[in-house]
């Protein structure tokens, strides 16, 4: 069965440009999570969705990041006015629920921002 | 959120078993251990999971210490793909965020 994917698979935007970077997670999953990962890092959680319902958005940055899930399967991560700090791979996660007994997550490919 | 403490490295030979060691000391009574990997350029992966027994899957087996306070995640026949860096985590199992470290970077060497 399909994974989860995320698309494109590399941008690279000029200083000040606006990105959007999309996830599509497994069919049925109820949870996404988005996470930024530093060249050499581990990822770092940016916020998380219970269906169309943004419950965490503890990590980002800045008021230039925003995700949306209006319809509880697809979501968009946007970055405004993109800063060079800004460059890093964008992962995307799902996961069955939120209860129960397991917690794996999982991954897509992750999309690689590099901001010039 | 408890914390975790691996080594930055390290190198295993081809065939043999791979010992990751964490070490997680303020874990606590209801969080699990959760080992993931991440090999270059894809996301990370689910391994193995545990609270207090050692538990085994087709990819790994976990160890974890009586007192909790550190586990080990066991690769039994360590191949070249299973190259790639290896993040221990605790969290409550609710479905929430993880919380990644640095990992251990592990290097499987013909």
């Amino acid at each position: 069965g399909a994974g989860v994917s995320q698309s494109p698979r590399y941008k690279v935007a000029k200083r000040g440009q606006d990105v959007a970077l999309r996830c599509d997670p497994i069919s049925g999953h109820v949870s996404l999570f988005w996470y930024q990962q530093a060249l050499g890092q581990g990822p770092e959680f940016l916020t998380y969705f219970q269906n169309e319902a943004q419950l965490d958005k503890s990590g980002l940055p800045s008021d230039r990041f925003f995700a949306e899930r209006p319809e509880g399967s697809v979501s968009t991560l946007k970055i405004q006015r993109t800063q060079q700090e800004d460059s890093a791979v964008y992962l995307c996660a799902s996961s069955v629920s939120t209860s129960g007994l397991y917690n794996e997550q999982f991954f897509g490919p992750g999309t690689r921002l590099t901001v010039l | 959120d408890a914390k975790t403490t691996q080594p930055t490295s390290m190198d295993c030979a081809e065939g043999r078993a791979a010992n990751l060691p964490c070490n997680h000391s303020t874990i606590s009574g209801n969080e699990y251990v959760y080992w993931y990997r991440q090999i270059h350029s894809q996301g990370p992966q689910y391994i193995i999971h545990g609270l207090k027994n050692n538990e085994t899957n087709e990819m790994a087996s976990l160890i974890i210490t009586e007192d909790r306070k550190s586990s080990t995640l066991i690769l039994p026949h360590a191949t070249l793909r299973d190259t790639a860096v290896y993040y221990c985590i605790v969290s409550p199992n609710q479905g929430g965020k993880l919380i990644f470290g640095q990992g251990t970077e592990l290097s499987v060497k013909p």
